[in-house]
């Protein structure tokens, strides 16, 4: 469970205005990520950095920045050019990045997004 | 891209029964293969996991099993109870780090 925290739990916003979601470890893991997750589906990938200041396209990156100023934050910023942002957003970490023999992540508890 | 589908979608079991889920990928260099378990509205949480050097790894009630030839790995519940009613994620990973998450399997546990 602890570690890994992202606020805010819920967050509305206006058609056309941008919104960073926070996420922040203490487990010294280089690599951070973010998901997506929508109503009875599974998580896909948007975003993924396995060291700070770099950091890699996802499945479904479009409408979506991220920036990596310190091994313990990652935030996410969901642009007024994502088309259907509604969606339950997780942050994730891991201990390592490429080349890894051992790949496990450990999510937050999640930002669900709600676009009005 | 990888390919991962996860069978059944649903699973329905009475209470002590046993649960199979099954995983199948397409990367063939996939050498990580977790199973997370997600409750209504939390986090995913891992429950168990295993490396592409050993076929089967069991704790407790929870096992995993490989077959790497076939390119799919299981996820075993034996003797079920209703608190593991929950959604079940495959998520194998090569050497990138990245995982590749299935659709996601709904057990239900009856009581």
């Amino acid at each position: 469970d602890g570690g890994i925290t992202q606020s805010p739990k819920y967050l509305f916003r206006k058609e056309g205005q941008n919104v960073t979601l926070s996420c922040e470890q203490n487990l010294n893991h280089d690599a951070m990520y973010w998901y997506r997750q929508d109503p009875g589906q599974g998580l896909r990938l948007i975003y993924y950095s396995q060291i700070v200041n770099d950091f890699q396209k996802g499945d479904i990156a479009e409408g979506y920045s991220v920036s990596r100023e310190k091994k313990e934050s990652f935030p996410l910023t969901v642009t007024s050019a994502q088309k259907n942002p509604t969606a339950f957003y997780l942050c994730a970490s891991s201990r390592r990045g490429t080349g890894l023999s051992y790949n496990e992540q450990f999510f937050g508890p999640g930002t669900r997004l709600t676009v009005l | 891209g990888e390919n991962v589908e996860q069978h059944p979608s649903t699973l329905s079991v009475q209470e002590g029964d046993s649960a199979v889920i099954k995983c199948t990928y397409s990367d063939s260099a996939s050498n990580y293969f977790p199973w997370y378990k997600q409750e209504l509205g939390k986090r995913p949480q891992l429950i168990i996991d295993i490396r592409s050097n050993v076929g089967e790894k069991k704790d407790q009630r929870i096992a995993v099993t490989l077959n790497k030839t076939a390119k799919h790995f299981s996820l075993h519940i034996t003797e079920t109870q209703p608190e593991d009613s929950a959604v079940y994620f495959c998520a194998p990973s090569g050497n990138t780090g990245k995982l590749i998450f299935g659709q996601g399997t709904t057990l239900q546990v009856k009581p």
